[in-house]
């Protein structure tokens, strides 16, 4: 298996601009989750999906943050407009339910300039 | 509210020494902890993990991990580093059934 799939690697915008990071959850996990890393905060809990439904956005920073999940094998996020305090890396994970095993992505490096 | 606190923020160690990372949580209830590592440019990999039963946790890479009750701990050991360890290393607490509360993280460095 490939495992968590992330695009881009790396994003470089300017403030104002759209920016959407994608994800391909493992085959066969239907929990997805995405996750934000600074400094300042740590890794943080943005969204999570249950078979493709958000169950707790409750960490989604404000409304410029929106995450869609169309099917079992793709989710995005997406940030408009998007503002340098949203600089970070933002990591996308998936696993079974009921299986407590996280596998994480290799996360995208989003500069916001 | 859970919190997870892992209070040294950077350790170098020696090639072949042992390593010790400290993680002490607070929750209200016996939580699901565990230990994550992220290497540079990478996701973050579970290292090991403690529900219930025995105490001391065998994950792999050689990592152990103690669960202390009494001291709301879950250090993280492994008898001789070796110089791939050098890495970033998370505690989290789970709660709820999806809910993973992390550490800020310890930067472990390997000299030779």
């Amino acid at each position: 298996d490939a495992g968590v799939i992330q695009s881009p690697r790396h994003e470089v915008t300017e403030m104002g601009q759209e920016v959407t990071l994608r994800c391909k959850p493992i085959s066969g996990h239907n929990s997805l989750f995405w996750y934000r890393q600074t400094m300042m905060r740590g890794l943080e809990l943005l969204i999570y999906f249950n078979n493709n439904v958000p169950i707790d956005d409750s960490g989604m920073p404000e409304d410029r943050f929106s995450a869609k999940m169309p099917n079992a094998s793709f989710s995005t996020l997406k940030i408009q407009p998007s503002e340098p305090r949203d600089s970070a890396v933002y990591f996308c994970a998936s696993r079974r339910t009921g299986n407590e095993k996280l596998f994480f992505g290799s996360g995208t490096q989003l500069s916001v300039l | 509210a859970q919190s997870v606190t892992q209070p040294d923020i950077h350790i170098t160690v020696s090639e072949g020494a042992s390593l010790e990372l400290r993680c002490n949580y607070s929750y209200g209830a016996t939580p699901y902890l565990f230990w994550y590592v992220q290497s540079p440019g990478q996701g973050l990999q579970l290292l090991l993990k403690y529900f219930s039963g025995d105490t001391l946790v065998q994950g792999i890479k050689g990592f152990e991990a103690e669960f202390k009750r009494s001291q709301s701990s879950f250090n993280l050991r492994k008898p001789s580093v070796h110089w791939s360890d050098a890495a970033e290393y998370f505690c989290a607490v789970g709660v709820d059934d999806y809910k993973l509360s992390f550490g800020a993280g310890t930067t472990v460095t390997v000299r030779a």
